[in-house]
């Protein structure tokens, strides 16, 4: 199974200034046909998860443009140019490019500082 | 715009059954694979089965085959999941989540529902 890794687990961010969280892959994550299924998601206080990024660094419908994704092979990183409020939560990364099984990383917890 | 709506969850005995049914509504039913993911407190997201969208492919995660079977019901766009002998460690919120592939990938999840087990 591939295995993900995030870091930092938990982050504190004072508004207005950027973040960044590591999603680490234990495998090359790019598929035989040449693309790379890795995914963020936000899970707020109380919600249920949804998704904010889809392969690498495609942003969702209604997601700010502050979010955005890169990343290449077994590295990829999640960045919030100017951390808001309701940024506060707990942001996953999943791959889908082997499977089964999906898997997940463990989490980042976002908090205001 | 897509919901799922989750129900079917409650405190059952260890060794127990439980169905979970997903009523959907807002997309094209047939067109997407549907898939389980689960969520408990010491053991973060864990993808549990998924069903293509016709119902010709099942995938299971290995804590939970043999014991638990998706299916769907597209005259009423309602996903299941059948849980038998159920363990403590089944113990999660279970989330109905549309699209197993590509940019239809998780790209919307339920509110979920709740699932205890314990004697």
């Amino acid at each position: 199974d591939v295995v993900m890794t995030q870091s930092p687990l938990s982050l504190p961010v004072t508004l207005g200034q950027p973040a960044s969280i590591s999603c680490r892959a234990s495998q090359s994550l790019v598929h035989s046909d040449g693309n790379t299924y890795l995914y963020w998601l936000q899970q707020r206080p109380g919600q249920s998860p949804r998704r904010l990024i889809y392969k690498v660094s495609n942003r969702d419908s209604g997601v700010p443009d502050r979010f955005s994704g890169s990343g290449s092979g077994r590295d990829f990183t999640l960045t919030i140019s100017r951390v808001e409020a309701e940024d506060v939560g707990v942001y996953y990364c999943v791959q889908g490019s082997f499977w089964p099984p999906y898997t997940f990383g463990q989490g980042t917890k976002l908090v205001i500082k | 715009q897509a919901q799922l709506v989750e129900s079917g969850g409650g405190v059952v005995q260890p060794g127990r059954s439980l169905r979970l049914s997903c009523a959907t509504s807002g997309f094209a039913f047939n067109a997407f694979g549907l898939q389980w993911v689960r969520q408990s407190p010491g053991r973060g997201l864990e993808w549990v089965a998924s069903t293509a969208h016709d119902g010709s492919r099942k995938f299971y995660a290995d804590s939970v085959q043999g014991r638990f079977t998706i299916s769907r019901d597209s005259s009423n766009n309602i996903l299941y999941l059948q849980m038998n002998s159920l363990r403590g460690d089944d113990t999660a919120i279970y989330y109905c989540v549309r699209g197993w592939h590509d940019a239809d990938f998780m790209g919307a999840w339920g509110q979920g529902t709740s699932v205890t087990v314990s004697s």
